[in-house]
């Protein structure tokens, strides 16, 4: 039992490309989040998805979009890369009312 | 909107003494409360979580919290630490659900001997 897993851990990408985060989860869970985590300013939550087909914005949305097509998978992907979109980014999923399982993050540098 | 407050950034205490991480929040309704911890290059991990019912809630590794409306905390205890504690410690606030917490900026936790 994996959990929840992010490809890749780590990424340098220079301003202006795109790439794209991969998030899997085995918990058959509905709920699917993407945070970034930045120095001082805790968990920040970017776009989360209730279920298969759908997605929401959350507190930091632009700049980024994403896709659930399967409902093991949540896919975050940069369009084009900033400078001020370098962070640590996380993924997790939950059941509704319980607590969040968090993946090991994905560590993205814009150079 | 909601809102929570980890006013110490960075707390020092020694091995076996007791630990409190404070957590203030701000919220319209019934909160849902948690409790995650953060080691160096890792994840968060759940440690607990508060929806109802009793106010002093159980988590993993002996942690414990609880959850006073009247001044809107819900602070992090633990008697007695160990050095393996050491980590980051988050406090979220949300509605019923998961899909808006909101995490306050994290306590880091160190251990002396």
């Amino acid at each position: 039992n994996a959990g929840v897993t992010q490809t890749p851990k780590f990424r340098v990408l220079k301003t202006g490309q795109s790439m794209t985060l991969l998030c899997a989860q085995d918990m058959n869970h509905e709920y699917m989040y993407w945070y970034r985590q930045d120095p001082g300013m805790g968990l920040r939550l970017i776009h989360y998805s209730v279920g298969e087909g759908t997605t929401a914005k959350g507190e930091v949305p632009d700049g980024y979009n994403v896709s659930r097509l399967k409902k093991q998978n949540f896919l975050l992907g940069l369009e084009s890369a900033a400078p001020s979109q370098t962070s640590v980014y996380f993924c997790a999923s939950s059941l509704r009312k319980e607590g969040a399982f968090f993946g090991q993050g994905t560590r993205l540098t814009v150079v | 909107a909601q809102s929570v407050t980890q006013p110490d950034i960075h707390i020092t205490v020694s091995e076996g003494a007791s630990l409190e991480l404070r957590c203030n929040y701000s919220y319209g309704a019934t909160p849902y409360l948690f409790w995650y911890v953060q080691s160096p290059g890792q994840g968060l991990q759940l440690l607990l979580k508060y929806f109802s019912g009793d106010t002093l809630v159980q988590g993993i590794k002996g942690f414990e919290a609880e959850f006073k409306r009247s001044q809107s905390s819900f602070n992090l205890r633990k008697p007695p630490v160990h050095w393996s504690d050491a980590a980051e410690y988050f406090c979220a606030v949300g509605p019923f659900g998961n899909e808006k917490l909101t995490f306050g900026t994290g306590t880091r936790l160190t251990i002396i001997p």
